[in-house]
């Protein structure tokens, strides 16, 4: 089964500093891969997702990941962090053997940016 | 993108009881899915929500515990029945677009006291 590990559950970070957030996925098969921000009582928006092109991703508010297949990893990366990223961020993954869209979901990670 | 509403967004509820979750969609959309979010733990696929037909659930969810109507394009229930504790977590429904990206409603926080 597929499962998607996110190594950090909580980072805590200065107003611009460098962010990046691990995810690897067990899959071996074709994936497609995506961010998710989750900001304090909000719902659950994209950041970014890979299909298939460029393994370098730009999203939203100045994020960005790599797509690394040989190591099975889509880190997400932003060099600036600001206090509104502070936010819950989950990577997830599927693919399209089953047909449609069904995400594996890491366990997320909390950031907090302090001012 | 699509805007879900999702309702109630929290609820506590006794044990023994069972509560409906809402989720409507403001445009049509495709696939319509559940999630469970447990305590410190990631979001877990419960079942996809098929319109006009019984839902598909994931290996752990069974449709007497978690019955799932979807009536049409943009409507989808979830109920919770027979709720005990271990059943308190957010449930969230999203949905899915030409299989493009999902998008999610604010989810339902439950507590089952």
């Amino acid at each position: 089964a597929q499962s998607v590990s996110q190594h950090n559950h909580h980072v805590i970070l200065s107003e611009a500093a460098s962010l990046e957030l691990g995810c690897n996925y067990s899959y071996g098969g074709t994936v497609n891969l995506f961010w998710y921000v989750q900001y304090p009582g909000q719902h659950l928006q994209l950041l970014l997702k890979y299909f298939s092109g460029d393994p370098l991703v730009k999203g939203i508010k100045g994020f960005e990941a790599e797509f690394i297949k040989s190591k099975f990893s889509f880190n997400l990366r932003k060099p600036s962090v600001q206090w509104s990223d502070t936010a819950e961020y989950f990577c997830a993954v599927n693919n399209w053997n089953t047909g449609f869209q069904k995400l594996v979901f890491g366990t997320g990670t909390r950031l907090l940016v302090s001012p | 993108s699509a805007v879900i509403s999702q309702k109630p967004s929290r609820d506590i509820c006794q044990r023994g009881t069972s509560l409906t979750i809402q989720c409507q969609v403001d445009s049509q959309v495709t696939m319509m899915f559940w999630y469970r979010q447990q305590p410190g733990q990631s979001l877990t696929l419960i079942a996809t929500a098929n319109q006009g037909s019984e839902a598909t659930y994931e290996s752990g969810f069974v449709i007497d515990k978690f019955p799932i109507s979807r009536p049409n394009l943009t409507f989808s229930t979830l109920t919770v029945s027979n709720m005990s504790p271990e059943d308190s977590s957010i449930y969230l429904c999203s949905g899915d677009r030409a299989n493009t990206e999902a998008f999610f409603g604010q989810g339902t926080r439950l507590t089952v006291v």
